[in-house]
């Protein structure tokens, strides 16, 4: 069953931790990325990854950082520099220009 | 620079009732642009893009040059059609990216 997976669904962070959110897929896609989604201010593009070991700064890369050592997965670290971490944040992977995103299911991330 | 523009937050009609998503860009290169939509606990997925011109669900949008515009369109909305809708439009050149609009929520009243 391919598609893109990721987890937690939930996750709870204590101020000043850093949390990883985890993105694999199995659908051989070479480029993933990462968005942000907040109620008002639909995806804004944390990072991206067009192939393995590289990866480029979307718009609201600051407090963020993340990896690409495997075509499958590409983990976010949301770091404590973030200032406002509480958000809904998506993954998504395409193999190839203008066929369209696929879209995990999503990580739920609250500050406590 | 790119942006995506979804006037409307909120969208509300009667089933049955024509609606129309407003979708609007701003791009220096050739645009491609799509809509996405998620409906309540799915997972956001593409309904349709504009280079393929087809219909989804019932769904048509037309790409306006002139008024760089992406409208989303159904001429009979259903009550399955309330979801919220995201327009998105792929920049070109070597650091490809889709930029989204802030989308509008759709409710389709019985």
């Amino acid at each position: 069953d391919g598609g893109i997976t990721q987890s937690p669904k939930y996750l709870f962070r204590k101020e000043g931790q850093n949390v990883t959110l985890s993105c694999e897929q199995n659908l051989n896609h070479d480029a993933m990325y990462w968005y942000r989604q907040d109620p008002g201010q639909g995806l804004r593009l944390i990072y991206y990854s067009q192939i393995v070991n590289d990866f480029q700064k979307g718009d609201i890369a600051e407090g963020y950082s993340v990896s690409r050592e495997k075509k499958e997965s590409f983990p976010l670290t949301v770091t404590s520099a973030q200032k406002n971490p509480t958000a809904f944040y998506l993954c998504a992977s395409t193999s190839r220009r203008g066929i369209g995103y696929t879209f995990g299911s999503g990580t739920r991330l609250t500050v406590v | 620079a790119q942006r995506v523009t979804q006037p409307e937050k909120l969208l509300s009609v009667f089933k049955g009732a024509p609606v129309e998503l407003k979708c609007n860009y701003s791009y220096s290169g050739s645009p491609e642009l799509f809509w996405y939509v998620q409906y309540s606990r799915q997972r956001l997925q593409l309904l349709l893009r504009h280079i393929s011109r087809e219909s989804i669900k019932g769904f048509t949008a037309d790409l306006n040059k002139g008024e760089t515009s992406f409208h989303l369109k159904k001429p009979f909305a259903q009550e399955e059609d309330s979801a919220m809708y995201y327009c998105a439009l792929l920049t070109q050149g070597g650091s490809e990216k889709l930029v989204f609009g802030k989308g509008t929520k759709l409710t389709v009243n019985p």
